[in-house]
């Protein structure tokens, strides 16, 4: 079976500053990773994603992520977070080669960008 | 929230009482999905179709029934069989080109059980 695991409910962080929000997964087999936003009441927005190749992605609105297969992390970053940023943001993840396409999602990070 | 249209945006049912949910995509994608979101789990999988007139139960299947006659829509029925339904609920649409694969989501329902 496959899981996320986003261990942080909420991360707090100034504008301007860096941010980091973690995730954690457990598969067999290799990975497919996403990272989605959410602003209230409203439907996910994908951020970004990994598939295979450089452990680095780049994805939407400054936004990347760093893959680490030894560690199983996929965490997001972001150089300056905006107070804008501030939203609910998921990691999910799909295994490559088998049927099953839906994603298992984490529990989700609420991110609050203080002004 | 793309080409995906979820209706209604609210939705309250009473006891017993069986509710359809809207779910069209103008997207062209071959695979459509239904999540169930509820404060603090994240979102769980209740049914998916990856190809016309077939679907295959997700990790939350039970009280729930869905159709896929059209590749552009896959309508959910939340029956009186669930016993806690109240709950935000995503649908999502993905596509195979250049295997890529990634799900985009449309705007929610949220349904309240009165």
């Amino acid at each position: 079976a496959q899981s996320v695991a986003q261990p942080e409910d909420q991360v707090n962080v100034a504008e301007g500053n860096p941010l980091t929000v973690k995730c954690t997964y457990s598969v067999s087999g290799n990975p497919y990773l996403f990272w989605y936003v959410q602003y209230p009441n409203r439907g996910l927005q994908f951020l970004l994603k990994y598939i295979t190749g450089d452990n680095l992605v780049k994805g939407s609105y400054g936004f990347e992520a760093e893959f680490n297969k030894s560690q199983t992390s996929f965490h997001l970053k972001k150089p300056s977070a905006l107070v804008s940023d501030s939203a609910l943001y998921f990691c999910a993840v799909r295994v490559m080669d088998t049927g099953r396409r839906a994603l298992t999602f984490g529990s989700g990070t609420r991110l609050q960008v203080q002004p | 929230d793309g080409g995906i249209t979820q209706s209604p945006k609210y939705l309250f049912r009473k006891e017993g009482q069986n509710v359809t949910l809207s779910c069209e995509q103008n997207l062209n994608h071959d695979a459509m999905y239904w999540y169930r979101q509820d404060p603090g789990q994240g979102l769980r999988l209740i049914y998916y179709s990856q190809i016309v007139n077939d679907f295959q139960k997700g990790d939350i299947a039970e009280g729930y029934s869905v159709s896929r006659e059209k590749k552009e829509s896959f309508p959910l029925t939340v029956t009186s069989a669930q016993k806690n339904p109240t709950a935000f609920y995503l649908c999502a649409s993905s596509d195979r080109t250049g295997g890529l694969d990634t799900q985009y989501f449309g705007p929610g329902t949220r349904l309240t059980v009165l």
